[in-house]
């Protein structure tokens, strides 16, 4: 079966923008969640829907936020960027959520880079 | 906030068997994972445990104690392949369901 799916896989934005990222999960799988990764802070969670609706979220301001959608489908927005908001921005699907047996299932990443 | 320490760098030879250690602080949460990353690609899953013990999967193996605050990822018979970054995961209960990696390992196989 098709594994997840990131789009775009590279962007390139300026200070003040802001960017969209989708994430299309496994099928039948109801949990999705993101990450940033950046050679400094690691891998960090930013948040987890399930079932549309947010169930988990890490300490990222409020520009960075997200939704799903009623086909699992995920989608990440950050506004008004910042030069550190370059990073490599992940996703990955669970069929019951984080709690789960631990296995996720990621995404290629987005590589979002801020001039 | 909790974290979880692994040493940065492990370089070992084909073949042989390397030891990747992940510590941390306070107890209570689901279980470890550990994941592998070649080259800032996608992460994939190696193994978990919800249990203290052994977990064997292939040329892989991955042991938790918690009474230890501790865990670890065996690699035998290693192969050039393996050499990529691996990251250890936890779930803790009182983290309000954020997932916490470890920083990594960068596994250096040499011929």
């Amino acid at each position: 079966k098709a594994g997840v799916t990131q789009t775009p896989r590279y962007l390139i934005k300026t200070r003040g923008q802001q960017v969209t990222l989708s994430c299309s999960p496994i099928s039948g799988h109801r949990s999705v969640s993101w990450y940033q990764q950046t050679p400094g802070q690691g891998l960090q969670f930013l948040f987890e829907y399930f079932s549309e609706t947010q169930r988990n979220k890490g300490n990222f301001p409020g520009r960075f936020s997200g939704r799903q959608f009623s086909n699992s489908r995920s989608e990440m927005n950050v506004s008004t960027l910042e030069l550190g908001d370059s990073a490599l921005y992940l996703c990955a699907s669970s069929l019951f959520g984080l709690a789960d047996t631990g296995e996720l299932f990621f995404g290629e990443g987005s590589r979002l880079t801020v001039l | 906030g909790q974290s979880l320490e692994q040493p940065s760098e492990v370089t070992a030879v084909e073949g042989a068997i390397v030891q990747i250690n992940c510590t941390y602080q306070t107890s209570g949460f689901y279980g470890l994972s550990w994941y592998q990353q070649h080259d800032g690609g996608a992460p994939t899953f190696l193994s978990y445990n919800a249990l203290d013990g052994l977990e064997e999967t292939g040329r892989f193996s991955s042991f938790l104690s918690r009474s230890d605050s501790y865990g670890y990822l065996l690699l035998q018979e290693l192969q050039m392949k393996d050499s990529a970054s691996y990251f250890c995961a936890v779930l803790f209960y009182n983290q309000g369901g954020k997932l916490i990696f470890g920083q990594g390992t960068e596994l250096s196989v040499k011929p």
